[in-house]
């Protein structure tokens, strides 16, 4: 079946611009990570979503940042006033239940460069 | 908070090399997963294996093989007779089972496996 999508690929802003990334996860799978990772680094967790529980946000790194996810299922971040530092690789994952017994499977991420 | 330390930033082998790849990790928790992820140049991360608290029993699939010691709070990986495709950078990952919203990725090791 098919995976976890994200769009764009790529994104190039000028600072201060508001730009949104979007996640298509994986079918049934209930549960909707966002990580970020910046050149060279490991992966920073952002937000996760369980069903309609509310979100986990403890961490996003400003309130710049806002995800939402709509009937469960598509997830946007939304990053306003882009900031150089916010420069990195996103990626968004997808498990099937909210348990940490349960693998997370990856989008293929997108590239945002802050210029 | 769990805590995972892949102390090996970048290692380089030539082909049909063995490598193994180390994994340390910290948590109060007596029931946790440990992951592994596989992310070639193309960017996108790959599950490899999970692991609970519970199973001590190593796993070999093909030229993979992991071996976990709790006694040592280690999870190492190694891959046999390592093939170019193999580069890539690898992260292991730890989630509790009280608090497993939040999965804790190691920095990663690049490996570079050379013709």
């Amino acid at each position: 079946g098919a995976g976890v999508s994200q769009s764009p690929s790529n994104k190039v802003t000028e600072k201060g611009k508001d730009v949104e990334l979007r996640c298509d996860p994986i079918s049934g799978h209930t549960a909707l990570y966002w990580y970020r990772q910046s050149l060279g680094q490991g992966l920073e967790f952002l937000i996760y979503f369980q069903g309609n529980s509310a979100p986990d946000k403890s961490g996003l790194p400003s309130d710049r940042f806002s995800a939402e996810r709509t009937g469960g299922s598509v997830s946007t971040l939304t990053i306003q006033r882009t900031q150089q530092e916010d420069s990195a690789v996103y990626l968004c994952a997808s498990s099937l239940v909210l348990a940490g017994s349960y693998e997370q499977y990856f989008g293929p991420g997108t590239r945002l460069t802050v210029t | 908070a769990q805590k995972v330390t892949q102390a090996q930033t970048e290692i380089s082998v030539v082909e049909k090399e063995d490598v193994t790849l180390d994994c340390v990790y910290e948590t109060r928790d007596t029931t946790y997963y440990l992951f592994w992820y596989k992310q070639p140049p193309s960017g996108e991360l790959v599950f490899l294996i999970r692991r609970n608290s519970f199973d001590e029993q190593n796993e070999i699939s093909g030229r993979y093989s992991w071996n976990f010691q709790k006694s040592t709070s280690s999870f190492n990986f190694t891959i046999t007779a390592s093939q170019v495709v193999d580069s890539a950078v690898y992260f292991c990952a730890l989630s509790e089972a009280d608090n497993n919203n939040d999965m804790r990725f190691g920095a990663g090791t690049r490996l570079t496996v050379k013709p």
